[in-house]
């Protein structure tokens, strides 16, 4: 069974441009999460979506946005980037939504802002 | 507020050692703990879950413990190997509670 996959591996872009990331979870799953990794605060929830809805939400600006697809694949996008936002974007899928289920990460993307 | 706190912030040990890392929790009511390992530049893979009910679990090396009248778990692992150099990480649940709750995460480095 194929895991959970980013798309890209790697991105630079400069302050200011907008990007867009994309991730497909393992076949059957319904649940995508993302998260924010940097070396300062560690894990930080961004989003969770299930059934192409937004079901929670983490502490970030409006700059920061998703969405999914009826075949559960997820992007999130961030406007307006700022130096702030290099990080290591992860997205996790799960069967169900929230924390009773099981997630499985993917390798992530490395967003790097100059 | 939940909160997971894992201590050593890192630690560094020599191959075929023991260790054992700390996660401390204020989360309530509690639904269930996890240990994550992550390897530099990847994403976490899942080592152990617990509920309530569970006191130990294993995974080869790995043996998590779990305390939940003091809200205190541990990862122990044994014989350790060069590829256990890695990021661990401690999350938690709580019931009717869709987020995790995250902890900082302990690295742990294995020297030959």
């Amino acid at each position: 069974k194929a895991g959970v996959t980013q798309t890209p591996r790697y991105l630079i872009k400069t302050r200011g441009q907008q990007v867009t990331l994309s991730c497909s979870p393992i076949s059957g799953h319904r649940s995508v999460s993302w998260y924010q990794q940097t070396p300062g605060q560690g894990l930080q929830f961004l989003f969770e979506y299930f059934s192409e809805t937004q079901r929670n939400k983490g502490n970030f600006p409006g700059r920061f946005s998703g969405r999914q697809f009826s075949n559960s694949r997820s992007e999130m996008n961030v406007s307006t980037l700022e130096l702030g936002d290099s990080a290591l974007y992860l997205c996790a899928s799960s069967r169900g939504q929230g924390a009773p289920y099981e997630q499985y990460f993917g390798p992530g993307t490395r967003l790097t802002v100059t | 507020k939940n909160q997971v706190e894992q201590s050593p912030q890192s630690l560094i040990i020599l191959e075929g050692k023991n260790c054992t890392l700390q996660c401390n929790y204020t989360v309530s009511p509690f639904s269930n703990l996890r240990w994550y390992k992550q390897d530099t530049g990847r994403g976490p893979v899942s080592l152990t879950i617990m509920t309530f009910s569970e006191n130990t679990k294993s995974n080869g090396r790995y043996t998590a413990t779990l305390d939940a009248d003091t809200k205190q778990s541990s990862l122990h692992i044994t014989a350790s190997q060069l590829s256990d150099s890695a990021s661990y990480i401690c999350v938690v649940s709580a019931i009717y509670d869709y987020k995790l709750s995250f902890g900082a995460g302990t690295t742990v480095t294995v020297r030959a």
